[in-house]
């Protein structure tokens, strides 16, 4: 069936240091693969987006790469910050529109 | 910068009650969805909604729940007779087309009793 799923239920750097958060997914169908942040008692924040197209994706600080050969999804946060600690979700969409999420990484970010 | 609203913050309700959740989507969005997230767990999704009608549910979606579109900004989550299970965190999300970044609101914590 489909799943998603994280490796590492929490990851906790040092202020400045880079982060990886790693994503597998089991379905081959998806084509679209995002990354959200969800801080506690709010909704998912979109950080950045890779369609099965593209390997790699940078945005502002971030930087997302999709290997489809092993159906695995990173994202990395360059000199990690307190405002990052939160929850980062990977999520696939495919064929539908709905989004299949991860259970979530939790990032603690240490001063 | 445009976003995704929700109301009530919060919703306190008995066992068997209807609740009505409300969002209002970003204006030039065409697809809406309902997500929900049980304490700890990860998000999952409900339902999505384009062009005045369900496109695809979940199994969570039973007929217990509707979603309509009352009018061109609101769109709503009707849970006719709650359950305990039914407690959770609901997500509204939009998206300009289906097949595009989804933006999600700050979400409804319902806790039923």
């Amino acid at each position: 069936g489909e799943s998603v799923g994280l490796h590492l239920p929490t990851l906790s750097v040092q202020e400045g240091d880079n982060s990886i958060i790693n994503c597998a997914y089991s379905n081959s169908a998806s084509d679209y693969f995002i990354w959200y942040k969800q801080e506690s008692g709010k909704g998912p924040q979109f950080i950045i987006d890779i369609r099965s197209n593209m390997d790699k994706r940078q945005g502002q600080r971030v930087t997302v790469l999709l290997n489809k050969t092993v159906k695995h999804l990173s994202l990395q946060i360059a000199a990690t910050q307190p405002g990052d600690s939160a929850v980062y979700f990977c999520a696939e969409g495919g064929a539908t529109n709905k989004l299949i999420f991860g259970t979530g990484t939790l990032l603690a970010v240490q001063p | 910068e445009p976003e995704v609203t929700q109301t009530p913050s919060h919703q306190v309700t008995q066992m068997g009650q209807e609740v009505i959740l409300r969002c209002v989507p970003i204006s030039n969005h065409l697809y809406f969805y309902w997500y929900r997230q049980i304490l700890g767990q990860k998000v999952e999704f409900l339902v999505s909604f384009y062009n005045n009608e369900i496109s695809e549910k979940s199994e969570i979606f039973d007929d217990q729940f509707s979603v309509e579109r009352p009018d061109g900004s609101n769109f709503t989550l009707k849970i006719r007779s709650t359950k305990l299970e039914d407690s959770a965190m609901y997500f509204c999300a939009s998206s300009e087309t289906g097949f595009e970044t989804q933006y999600f609101g700050p979400g409804t914590r319902l806790l039923v009793l």
